[in-house]
């Protein structure tokens, strides 16, 4: 089994761009796909990224996945940053047909 | 539009059996190649994988609640239905039910607290 390491925590301000990490603790970043969602204060999950870079109908082109096998890792970046994007996001994958999620990022705008 | 609501018990007694329904309403259950999926999260935690139910009838479970875990899906009620037994205290959580296609969750309930207390 594998688990997926994400900061605790990042800040950044309106306006910047803000990457958020997600390792891969063994197997290939790219053996199974990452998905990526956001939770808001008090709200239930929403799906951002599936397949490491697909956005889902309706996200914002300011959303953006992708997966690096060098560090075996995949990353969620946010441009243009606004203050309603503040909130906790999570990664996701696969280990066979088990889901892994992993701890989730808490993302403040200052 | 898709819309997926939690229904059950807000309270549990420890080493009692939680039982949640999701109701699905906007579209059939039995219609198209979905999934059908639970994840909880434990107060002020992540997220955690309950398990799923594919359209092909396959249904795999988090290895960590395998042994008590039972997740069907009823189609003359158009709604799928989540048996977590011998509950504790750390299964106090919010409930969340969900819907996928491929790798994509297209839809999310609004979750329901479950809390185990005596």
């Amino acid at each position: 089994n594998f688990m997926l390491t994400q900061p605790h925590s990042v800040s950044e301000s309106p306006g910047k761009t803000v990457t958020i990490s997600c390792s891969r603790s063994s197997g290939s970043i790219a053996t199974n796909y990452v998905q990526w969602y956001q939770q808001r204060p008090g709200r239930p999950p929403t799906s951002l990224i599936y397949e490491d870079d697909h956005r889902v109908s309706g996200v914002p082109d300011r959303f953006s996945g992708s997966i690096d096998s060098s560090s075996n890792s995949a990353s969620l970046t946010i441009s243009a940053l606004k203050p309603e994007d503040e909130a906790d996001y999570y990664c996701q994958s696969y280990d066979r047909t088990y889901w892994v999620f992993g701890g989730g990022t808490k993302l403040t705008v200052l | 539009q898709l819309q997926l609501r939690e229904s059950g018990p807000g309270l549990v007694r420890p080493s009692e059996t939680l039982s949640l329904t999701c109701n699905v309403s906007g579209g059939s259950i039995s219609s198209g190649s979905y999934f059908y999926t639970w994840i909880r999260q434990s107060p002020g935690k992540g997220l955690e994988w309950i398990g799923s139910r594919y359209y092909t009838g396959g249904t795999y479970y988090n290895p960590s609640l395998k042994s008590r875990v039972t997740i069907s899906v009823d189609t003359s009620n158009n709604q799928f239905s989540l048996i977590l037994r011998s509950v504790t205290a750390a299964d106090t959580a919010i409930y969340y039910c969900a819907r996928g296609l491929d790798y994509e969750v297209d839809s999310w309930g609004q979750g329901a607290l479950v809390t185990v207390s005596s």
